[in-house]
């Protein structure tokens, strides 16, 4: 059974620490997203590539976020230095859009942050 | 710009009893249009899609939707709820595949609970 998969799926860290947060997408899939999920915001894009480019991370904070995707196994979120407001679940999809196909987002489990 | 509107924050209803949650979306040209539910410390999982043909689309776990392009809305039905079904419940809106906007506008979610 396919699935996209986050490690971790908790971290607790101190403001100022660096997170990295990964995403194995599903096999084949050509795109990934990255969202992050609060109480107050709900479900915000922070960003996606598509074959491993970087599309749109227009809803990133710049100054401290990055999105990678070295390869097509791996997509990296990080976060440097981390502050408390940062602390929220953050979720990965992936699909296969483009011309002719369904804009399918499949989601990952999560990893919940927390930083003190 | 796409938006979605799901007008109930919290909907409460008696195993057994019917269900309908609203949605109503905001989009400029043809909408593909999504259901997705999370259970608590869970990923998003897909229930059903809209992409064109038959405005009435069956879902996993006996969930139904209906495409009302005169209001619209994308409504999620289902007969008669089991408790398993607590949870909460986005609807989300997407554009056609083969432009370069690959993104997925989701709502504020409604959260279910099902009384025994």
């Amino acid at each position: 059974d396919a699935r996209v998969t986050q490690t971790p799926r908790h971290k607790v860290t101190e403001m100022g620490q660096e997170v990295t947060m990964r995403c194995q997408p599903i096999l084949g899939h050509n795109t990934v997203f990255w969202y992050r999920q609060t109480m107050m915001q709900g479900l915000e894009l922070l960003a996606y590539f598509r074959n491993r480019a970087p599309l749109d991370d227009s809803g990133m904070p710049k100054d401290r976020f990055s999105a990678e995707m070295p390869d097509a196994t791996l997509a990296t979120l990080k976060i440097q230095p981390s502050e408390p407001r940062d602390s929220a679940v953050y979720f990965c999809a992936s699909g296969l859009v483009g011309l002719g196909l369904r804009n399918i987002q499949y989601f990952g489990a999560g990893t919940r942050l927390s930083v003190l | 710009a796409q938006s979605v509107t799901q007008p109930d924050i919290h909907i409460t209803v008696s195993e057994g009893a019917s269900l309908e949650l609203r949605c109503n979306y905001s989009y400029g040209a043809t909408p593909y249009l999504f259901w997705y539910v999370q259970s608590p410390g869970q990923g998003l999982q897909l229930l059903l899609k809209y992409f064109s043909g038959d405005t009435l689309v069956q879902g996993i776990k006996g969930f139904e939707a209906e495409f009302k392009r005169s209001q619209s809305s994308f409504n999620l039905r289902k007969p008669s709820v089991h408790w398993s079904d607590a949870a909460e419940y986005f609807c989300a809106v997407g554009a056609e595949s083969g432009g370069s906007n690959y993104k997925l506008t989701f709502g504020k979610g409604t959260l279910l609970t099902v009384n025994p």
